[in-house]
């Protein structure tokens, strides 16, 4: 049973462009999360996603990101018109349920942004 | 402040003996995780711990959970150069709250 996955692993990108990080969870899991991790600090949540529905957005930037996690395919996180500050790592995780609190999240292996 | 505050932030040890990191959080839980991660990797689970459980093991990992003082410890016995690596506990909800992490280095 494949883990997580992410791709890319790593992408650069310049001031404006636009990154698409994409996540496909383990399978049989639906849900997903999004998680940013700056260098030497902990992970923060960004949102919760259940196929085609955003559960919570509350550690989303309010602007220029956006995600989504169709009936098909990978769930997708987008950050528009990129900054320097965007830089860091973005983790996906997935879980079989989302009872909160009692199931485990698995996670991919990040896609390390870079913008220059 | 941020919650799931680890303690301390950097230790190092020499192979062979155990490491303590510590863990703090603010609000009641439903359960704590525990997370190791190798550098430039993802995140590995290691155990999760439930609110009503006050101690739970796993090969040479131990957790304890303190409800009435809102931290949880990890030990690693008989440490290993394998274990070096970023350790962060994490309050469960939905979503995870990670604390900023213990790095530990194991010597060899």
């Amino acid at each position: 049973n494949a883990g997580v996955m992410q791709n890319p692993r790593h992408l650069v990108r310049r001031r404006g462009q636009e990154a698409r990080l994409r996540c496909s969870p383990m399978k049989g899991h639906s849900h997903v999360y999004w998680y940013r991790q700056l260098p030497e600090e902990g992970l923060k949540f960004m949102v919760y996603l259940q196929k085609e529905n955003i559960i919570d957005e509350s550690g989303m930037p309010k602007e220029r990101f956006s995600a989504e996690f169709p009936k098909e395919g990978p769930s997708i996180l987008r950050i528009q018109q990129v900054v320097r500050g965007d830089s860091a790592a973005y983790f996906c995780a997935s879980s079989l349920t989302g009872r909160g609190g009692t199931d485990t999240q698995y996670f991919g292996p990040g896609t390390r942004l870079t913008v220059l | 402040s941020q919650q799931g505050e680890e303690d301390p932030q950097a230790l190092s040890i020499q192979e062979g003996e155990n490491a303590t990191m510590n863990c703090s959080y603010k609000t009641s839980i439903n359960n704590l995780q525990w997370y190791r991660q190798n550098s430039g990797r993802g995140l590995v689970h290691l155990i999760l711990i439930r609110s009503n459980e006050r101690e739970k093991h796993s090969g040479r990992l131990r957790v304890t959970l303190d409800t009435s003082k809102k931290s949880s410890s990890l030990l690693i016995t008989a440490s290993r150069a394998a274990d070096t690596a970023s350790y962060f506990c994490a309050e469960a909800g939905n979503m995870l709250t990670f604390g900023g992490g213990t790095r530990l280095m194991v010597k060899p």
